[in-house]
């Protein structure tokens, strides 16, 4: 069964990083990009942050340029996202979720149930 | 940057009854389009992509249809599991890859 499961979200203070973790399983890890997707409370789905295959491209959404980092180890069938400086409006639950594979066809094909993270003041 | 607007924000119908959503692009997207549905404590599902294709297990009472900027997805003949929030999202031009802000269909 293809499965992402998503862990290391919890209750942070402002200010403070999480490293959120999404473990892959019944594909092959390293022939799918990758991404970061959050909803906040009562609001719609927001786009974070890409990886290649490879890891040679990532990109990331204006709201966390600059303070959070995707990362992969195919080797564990692992994604990443390391959560730096958190601010109130990153409280939300976040999902990875995995790229079509088909060329040029970047759509979100299986998606994780999501971690939760909670930032206090 | 791309931005999608959909149309209503609440969607009332009666179980048996269509509901038709849409969806706006700010730019052409050629057929660069998928939806979504996400249900309260689930992950978000998809369900089309390019425009009109079903993603794998979608029942045929889901359709989708639209190029440009004017898309639709239709649900004929609405059953109890089909009342969630339906989210459009584009891929013709990223990053980033945009969502519109979602239509909640209710039961009426």
């Amino acid at each position: 069964e293809v499965q992402l499961v998503e862990s290391g979200g919890g209750l942070v203070q402002r200010g403070e990083s999480l490293r959120l973790s999404c473990a892959a399983s019944g594909f092959t890890f390293s022939s799918y990009s990758m991404n970061w997707v959050r909803q906040a409370p009562g609001q719609g789905l927001e786009w974070l942050s890409y990886i290649s295959r490879s890891s040679t491209a990532t990109y990331y959404a204006d709201s966390v340029q600059g303070r959070f980092t995707i990362s992969r180890d195919n080797a564990r069938n692992s994604l990443f996202l390391q959560m730096n400086s958190l601010r109130a409006e990153d409280a939300a639950v976040y999902y990875c979720a995995r790229i079509s594979p088909e060329s040029g066809h970047y759509y979100l094909d299986v998606w994780g149930k999501g971690t939760t993270v909670t930032v206090s003041s | 940057e791309i931005v999608m607007t959909q149309s209503p924000a609440t969607l009332s119908v009666s179980p048996g009854e269509r509901a038709t959503l849409s969806c706006r692009a700010s730019q052409s997207l050629s057929d660069k389009l998928a939806w979504y549905q996400h249900k309260p404590g689930q992950p978000p599902r998809l369900l089309m992509y390019d425009v009109s294709t079903r993603a794998t297990g979608i029942s045929a009472r889901f359709s989708g249809s639209g190029s440009g900027t004017e898309f639709t997805l239709t649900i004929s003949s609405l059953q109890s599991e089909d009342f969630a929030v339906y989210y459009c999202q584009q891929y013709n031009n990223w990053p980033p890859i945009t969502f519109g802000q979602g239509t909640r269909l209710e039961i009426k």
